[in-house]
């Protein structure tokens, strides 16, 4: 079956590190590769997505490139900021509309 | 643009409570899921359905009852609650089409049982 793995979290930066956020998969077919962001106290945002393989999602500065070789979908940012503080969660699709999710990081960015 | 609405958004329960979870979307997707959030465990699907009439189970359904009488709305509903189900629900929906692969979710439901 589908599964993501996301890199054992929680991640505390100072504001203008880089980030990164490792994430990779099993499944079967040819997914569509997300990142979702859920800010305290509310619910799922879409943040980027690839379709197919070498395709690069980007958002706010957010980048991630669907890496069939390796399996991998990493989310990085060049320069976070304090309102990047969030969890964000890697999620691959399944059929009828399904999701599979990692297990979710949490990134604490301090000024 | 409402999208998804999930009510209510806080509950605490007894156990052996029952209660319904609603979630309505707006969209006129055809795609509907119930997820449940707990620490360390990301998002798990309980149940989802394809359309009016038509539900099935996801990886974690057992104490959870479904159904889907409108492309609109997708209750969830707990008959007997327990403390294991003290967690935060989410409702998604998507839509059907090719391109139509992003999922939007509601706001959450945190609920207790005591």
């Amino acid at each position: 079956g589908n599964s993501v793995t996301q890199m054992e979290g929680p991640v505390t930066l100072s504001e203008e590190a880089f980030l990164t956020i490792n994430c990779t998969y099993t499944a079967t077919g040819y997914p569509s590769l997300f990142w979702y962001v859920q800010y305290p106290g509310e619910g799922l945002q879409l943040l980027l997505k690839a379709t197919k393989a070498d395709d690069k999602g980007s958002n706010k500065g957010f980048e991630a490139t669907y890496r069939k070789e390796t399996t991998s979908f990493h989310l990085e940012k060049g320069s976070v900021q304090v309102s990047d503080s969030a969890v964000y969660f890697c999620a691959l699709s399944g059929s009828y509309g399904k999701l599979t999710f990692g297990q979710g990081t949490i990134l604490t960015v301090h000024p | 643009n409402a999208g998804v609405t999930q009510t209510p958004k806080f509950q605490v329960l007894k156990t052996g409570q029952s209660m319904t979870l609603q979630c309505a979307q707006d969209m006129n997707h055809e795609y509907m899921s119930w997820y449940r959030q707990d620490p360390g465990m990301g998002l798990r699907l309980i149940h989802y359905s394809v359309g009016a009439g038509i539900t099935d189970q996801g990886e974690v359904p057992n104490g959870y009852n479904v159904s889907r009488s409108t492309t609109e709305d997708f209750p969830l509903r707990l008959l007997s609650a327990a403390p294991s189900q003290t967690s935060v629900y989410f409702c998604a929906s998507s839509g059907m089409g090719a391109g139509d692969t992003e999922a939007f979710f509601g706001q959450g439901t945190r609920l207790t049982v005591v």
